[in-house]
């Protein structure tokens, strides 16, 4: 079974430009999250997506964050304009839940990608 | 809102003696608990989960949790380190629509 694929693995840009990063999970997964982590810290949840709908994005810096998934399969999350602070792994996850996420799913992590905001 | 603490920020071990991490969590209800595991370059990889049951939770790689409620506790354990163990361990918990929160993780050295 493939895993959660992420792309690119690393990028450097620099602040105020955009950056975008893709995800596919793992197929049939429902559920899909974006983590951000920030060195020396744990992974943070940015949104949750239940198919093509969000569930969760309480977190998500929407001033200039913003992520989608339109098919309910893949997505994308968008940093415009970065800053330096938004330098981190972005991690991208699945799990199977149909119903909003139930909290025994488990989740599967991508390797992440890699941010550099100079 | 739920919270996590894994106080150790760097152990060290040497290869072949027993490894006890610790976490504690803050949840107003029966948690959900998690322990993954992070190498340098790749994503997070679940070792084990507590949901419900027995107390003691076996996972892979030769890992073993013990939830405590009394103590808040759901600290990992490993009876015989190995050089491949070196990592980043992370303990999560989950409420409701499994949303996880982290700890801040503990770097995990072996000595050879």
């Amino acid at each position: 079974e493939a895993g959660v694929a992420q792309s690119p693995r690393y990028k450097i840009i620099e602040k105020r430009q955009s950056v975008a990063f893709w995800c596919n999970p793992i197929s049939g997964h429902a559920t899909l999250y974006w983590y951000q982590q920030i060195l020396g810290q744990g992974p943070k949840l940015l949104i949750q997506f239940q198919n093509n709908g969000v569930v969760d994005d309480s977190q998500l810096p929407k001033d200039r964050f913003s992520a989608e998934r339109l098919k309910g399969v893949d997505s994308t999350l968008k940093i415009q304009p970065a800053k330096l602070e938004d330098s981190a792994v972005y991690l991208c996850a699945s799990s199977y839940g149909t119903s909003g996420g139930s909290s025994t799913d488990t989740q599967y992590f991508g390797p992440g990608t890699r941010l550099t905001v100079l | 809102a739920q919270s996590v603490t894994q106080p150790d920020i760097h152990i060290t071990v040497s290869e072949g003696a027993s490894l006890e991490l610790r976490c504690n969590y803050s949840y107003g209800a029966t948690p959900y608990l998690f322990w993954y595991v992070q190498s340098p370059g790749q994503g997070l990889q679940l070792l084990l989960k507590y949901f419900s049951g027995d107390t003691l939770v076996q996972g892979i790689k030769g890992f073993e949790a013990e939830f405590k409620r009394s103590q808040s506790s759901f600290n990992l354990r490993k009876p015989s380190v190995h050089w491949s163990d070196a990592a980043e361990y992370f303990c999560a918990v989950s409420g409701g629509g499994n949303k996880l929160t982290f700890g801040t993780g503990t770097q995990l050295k072996v000595e050879l």
